[in-house]
């Protein structure tokens, strides 16, 4: 059981294109989902959390305009980088839980690279 | 001061080896912890939760100190594909997110 579907698992395209990435609950209802960067030897670092039907949550520096969130229902949420830049090149993980104490199933990440 | 710190490691093993991993915490008020174990380049995978009488899953045990605020995780018999980084987690009271430490590589030797 609790099962995170993500994809595309792997992103490589030009700068300036916009990439969005899903992420479901495949055997749960995800109320809460979190989206996570993580650069090489580094730890996950969290970019935001959102909440079924009302807007997401960004943490200190990570630009909203720059990465939309979307969560539109209790099983899918979807994180696009518009206008990606060579620096937004990264490994994105989304992770959701049921509740708030329970805890959180990560997806199996996606790998971006913008040239 | 960190809020969870862990020896980043690494820690090199030999096969059949006992190792053990502690994580300290600084918000006395947190009341869930877990471990995931990551791999190189993959998205980490709950090991277990941390519970306060402390618990156990097959080779691996997990126990919870709250006086002095650590996690801990043993490992008994390690096998090679034990090796991986160990990451603790400690889920921030009131807001629900989780609070990384900075793993702990394990390498487990042939």
């Amino acid at each position: 059981g609790a099962v995170v579907s993500q994809h595309p698992s792997w992103v490589i395209c030009k700068s300036g294109t916009s990439v969005k990435i899903e992420c479901r609950s495949l055997d749960f209802q995800a109320t809460t989902m979190f989206w996570y960067r993580q650069f090489p030897k580094q730890s996950l670092m969290l970019m935001a959390t959102s909440n079924e039907g009302s807007k997401a949550t960004y943490e200190q520096g990570v630009e909203k305009d720059k990465f939309l969130i979307n969560h539109a229902s209790l099983t899918l949420s979807t994180l696009t980088v518009t206008s990606a830049h060579p620096e937004d090149s990264s490994f994105y993980i989304c992770s959701a839980r049921d509740s708030g104490i329970q805890p959180q199933h990560f997806g199996d990440g996606t790998r971006l690279s913008i040239l | 001061r960190k809020e969870v710190e862990q020896d980043p490691g690494p820690f090199n093993v030999p096969e059949g080896a006992t190792v053990a991993f502690n994580c300290t915490y600084s918000n006395s008020a947190s009341q869930s912890f877990f471990w995931y174990r990551q791999d190189c380049r993959k998205e980490p995978k709950l090991l277990m939760s941390v519970y306060s009488s402390g618990n156990e899953d097959g080779r691996f045990t997990a126990q919870l100190n709250r006086a002095s605020q650590y996690i801990s995780l043993l490992i008994r018999d390690s096998k090679l594909s034990d090796s991986a980084t160990y990451l603790c987690v400690v889920l921030s009271s009131g807001t629900y997110k989780y609070i990384f430490g900075t793993g702990t590589r394990l390498k487990v030797l042939a």
